[in-house]
Parts: structure tokens; sequence; C-alpha cells
């Protein structure tokens, strides 16, 4: 819902750096997170943007662009762990009865040694 | 451990029957939300309850129902179920009514199997 995009799949090297992108629809936004899933678990909380900029939290940094529609998780110094489906979550209509999360599809992450 | 307890983990059964899967919320958590995650789909918002009255739908089917009791433990009800039904059933707990500006706390998932 909310035409939230992101790649179905991505791929990197152990200690390097790695970017999932996001793109989702202007209208009604009000919020972004990004949430880690490791297969048959539960969705753990990454970050949250409302405000453009970059937010940064020790290897992950997560960035928004409100005008843009657009967001970013970058991945630093990876790890095998990390390996993990990424997803992208927007809020629509924040304030109202109707504010709700909406998910992307989420992109699955393969760390290789 | 998030602290949102679901139960069961998993649950097999056939076609055209009944369950319920059941949320209980962080302590002091007042919102539960409810989300179905299948193979090919992302995850899919179902409802939302807020102190024991719904708050907002998404896309939930007719044959699901559920329900947030004085205690905040929440039940979700599948009925007739389809092969299609088959999913990881989420549930979620936040502090917040009207609008999200911190995390959602998921339980582990409860997996249907329909047959």
């Amino acid at each position: 819902g909310q035409n939230i995009d992101q790649p179905t799949e991505m791929t990197a090297t152990e200690g390097a750096i790695v970017q999932i992108n996001c793109t989702y629809q202007t209208s009604g936004f009000n919020g972004l997170f990004w949430y880690q899933q490791h297969a048959g678990e539960a969705p753990t909380f990454l970050s949250y943007n409302v405000l453009d900029g970059l937010e940064e939290k020790g290897r992950f940094s997560s960035f928004l662009s409100r005008s843009k529609g657009y967001s970013y998780l970058l991945l630093k110094e990876l790890q095998m762990k990390d390996s993990a489906s990424y997803l992208c979550a927007a809020v629509f209509d924040r304030g109202s009865t109707l504010g709700r999360l909406y998910f992307g599809r989420g992109t699955q992450l393969t760390v290789w040694p | 451990d998030s602290g949102v307890t679901q139960t069961p983990k998993h649950l097999i059964t056939a076609t055209g029957q009944r369950v319920t899967l059941r949320c209980s919320p962080r302590s002091g958590d007042l919102s539960v939300y409810w989300y179905q995650q299948s193979l090919d789909q992302g995850l899919q918002f179902l409802i939302h309850y807020y102190n024991g009255e719904e708050r907002a739908k998404g896309n939930i089917l007719e044959r699901f129902s559920a329900q947030q009791f004085p205690d905040l433990h929440s039940e979700l009800n599948l009925s007739s179920l389809e092969l299609g039904d088959s999913a990881l059933y989420f549930c979620a707990s936040s502090a917040e009514d009207r609008g999200l500006t911190g995390e959602l706390f998921f339980g582990e998932g409860s997996r249907l199997t329909v047959l």
C-alpha cells in the first residue's frame, strides 16, 4: 500500500557498505521506519525519520527526503549476521484515527564472506 | 524479547476450519496491531485496537475478526479458512493511539498452515 517501493534483493561482501533505497508516495506521509527481519522471526526496529536528513546509529544510518519521497538505509562494515530482510515502512495520516504503518515488501540482503 | 507474546507459535489446520490467534501486548501498551505476512506479500496491515476500541482497519477479510479485551490482550479469529490464508500473523503493540512516532514492538508471530 501507499506505493512503498524497495529493491527485492541485494548482495554485498563482509566489511563493505550497502545502501538500501525506498520510495513512497508523499501525500499524507508523516514518518519513515526501517525494520530488520531475519527469516521466520519478528521484525525489529532499526530507525525512525520524520525530518529531512541523516540519522546515524552505530553501523546503521537512515536518510529521509520528504520532498522527494525517498529514504535509504546505509549499513557499514557489513557482518554475516546482517543477512536479513530490511523493511521500509511509512506512516500516513498521522494525527487522525487513520494513522497506520504501511510496509514495503522488504529487501533481502545477503552478505557473503 | 520484545515483550509481546503470541500463541500458538505454529498451527496446522484444514480448509473450512476456524482458528483463534492470541496476543498479549507489552506491559503498559494500549495499542495492538495485527499484520499478515505471506511469501508473496509484505507485511499487510489488518487491524488496530486501542484500549479495547477498534481504531483502524486495513486489508482484513470479512471472514476475519478481532477484538481487544479489558486486560488488553487481543484475539484474531480466522474462519472458513482457505489455502491462501496460510501465512505468518504478527501482533505488534505500542503505547500510542492516533499515530506512530516510535517503534512498534512485534511478537514472534503465529505461523498458520492451512491444508
